[in-house]
């Protein structure tokens, strides 16, 4: 059972903005960084974001990832239908000694 | 080319045993803390097992604790996963994923290898 709440699904035209919210606890999020993982669909999990905001090298800009308190955001501005995937957040948590991934968003192109 | 390559999956019934491999190339393996990530069929992701660069270190989700082994040998830059007792709920696709950062940020990841327990 994950730790991590994410909604089920969001969903947008091109072009426009979806952003996923990740609420979770002070052993998690709220202190401790935060992950965002792309999963297309077949294939393993790619990372977007570590660190709460940082992108990995050839990740574009139009993810943006941030954090306030015990909750957490990713952002995908200029929708494409590439995107169309699942996105999950993820963080240790303190109080496990483990790793926790959210519920997981599925991500719609309209 | 930076890259992780699963091995080792396939049938297995439940109480039986199994042993998952991840073979490493192209980055210096023995600098990096690892882990295993499961996925159920059409579920999310589930963190496994963390494990230190050096071995000395290791963690495991509840839901595996005293049933699966991680273990590494940095002079084969290989990952392992002994699966003992294993359960129908153990079925899965088992990733291993390189971890970075000061997040225990998943940059890299296999392809992934499939365990089946069943009957």
């Amino acid at each position: 059972q994950s730790v991590l709440t994410q909604p089920p699904s969001v969903s947008a035209a091109p072009g426009q903005i979806v952003t996923i919210s990740c609420s979770g606890s002070s052993s998690n999020i709220g202190n401790n960084y935060v992950s965002w993982y792309q999963q297309l669909p077949g294939t393993a999990p790619k990372l977007l974001i570590y660190d709460n905001y940082k992108r990995p090298s050839g990740i574009p800009d139009r993810f943006s990832g941030s954090k306030s308190g015990t909750s957490a955001t990713l952002g995908i501005t200029g929708l494409q239908t590439g995107d169309e995937a699942d996105y999950y957040c993820g963080a240790w948590d303190s109080s496990l000694s483990g790793y926790v991934f959210g519920t997981g968003t599925k991500v719609t192109v309209l | 080319e930076v890259q992780l390559v699963e091995s080792g999956g396939g049938l297995v019934q439940p109480g039986g045993s199994l042993r998952l491999s991840c073979a490493a190339s192209g980055f210096s393996f023995s600098s990096y803390e690892m882990n295993w990530v499961r996925q159920a069929p059409g579920k999310g992701l589930e963190w496994v097992s963390y494990i230190s660069s050096s071995g000395g270190a290791t963690y495991y989700a509840d839901s595996v604790k005293g049933r699966f082994t991680i273990s590494r040998d940095n002079a084969k830059n290989s990952l392992y996963l002994q699966m003992n007792s294993v359960r129908v709920e153990d079925t899965a696709v088992y990733y291993c994923a390189r971890e970075v950062g000061a997040g225990d940020a998943y940059d890299i990841w296999g392809q992934g290898t499939m365990v089946t327990v069943s009957s």
